[in-house]
């Protein structure tokens, strides 16, 4: 079975500053997809980024990469330049490559960005 | 298109009521899922769709609850006999079917159950 935790409840980071959000992730699948999701208050859930594990290169979108440590089933989020609209809850998933493709989703780290 | 839909947002109810959730998923997407999301986790799988095909059901889904999707576009879901347990987000979401889930889903809005 797949389990993902996030180990971090809470974090903050100033305005303009850089911040990483950690996960680890088990699975007994050789392939599989990584994904960070965004959840603002209120509002709905986002996609921020995604990693084929497969692939050893580490995704990159605009001021949000990963890095991808796939020996260490690690996937951790760094946001680079932080402004407050990435104030959120903040979701690692992972998924299998084939069947339903559901998500087994981490509880969380809740990302305070400070002014 | 306007995205993924869900109605209501919010449900008050009584404990022991029914309620009946409804999610209208973006048109083009054959596949569709329920999560459930309670206060300080992370959402977790209910159900899965494809097309009008109920294909995954989790063991979180008792007997009390049931989810269809006629014809393949909107989904709801129902959940009988209500419980102070059943509190919590229901979210829905879908994905294409020639890019599949794993270019991520897009989720709606979500209806907050609260059972009193």
């Amino acid at each position: 079975a797949q389990t993902v935790t996030q180990s971090q409840p809470e974090m903050s980071v100033q305005e303009a500053e850089t911040v990483t959000l950690s996960c680890t992730y088990d699975t007994s699948e050789n392939n599989y997809y990584l994904f960070w999701y965004k959840q603002p208050p209120s509002r709905q859930m986002i996609l921020v980024i995604r990693q084929e594990a497969y692939k050893q290169q580490n995704a990159t979108e605009n001021r949000f990469s990963v890095n991808f440590q796939k020996a260490a089933k690690s996937f951790s989020l760094k946001i680079s330049d932080s402004q407050l609209g990435d104030t959120a809850m903040y979701f690692c998933a992972s998924t299998t490559t084939s069947g339903t493709y559901k998500y087994i989703f981490g509880t969380g780290t809740r990302l305070k960005v400070l002014a | 298109d306007t995205g993924v839909s869900q109605n209501p947002r919010h449900k008050i109810t009584k404990r022991g009521q029914n309620v009946t959730f409804r999610c209208d998923p973006i048109s083009e997407h054959n596949r569709l899922y329920w999560y459930r999301q309670t206060l300080g986790q992370g959402p977790e799988f209910l159900t899965y769709f494809q097309n009008e095909a109920q294909l995954e059901k989790s063991r979180l889904l008792s007997d009390r609850f049931s989810a269809e999707r006629p014809k393949g576009s909107f989904s709801t879901l129902e959940i009988q006999r209500t419980e102070q347990g059943d509190s919590a987000m229901y979210l829905c979401a879908s994905s294409p079917r020639d890019r599949g889930a794993n270019y991520g889903y897009t989720f709606g809005s979500g209806t907050r159950l609260t059972v009193v």
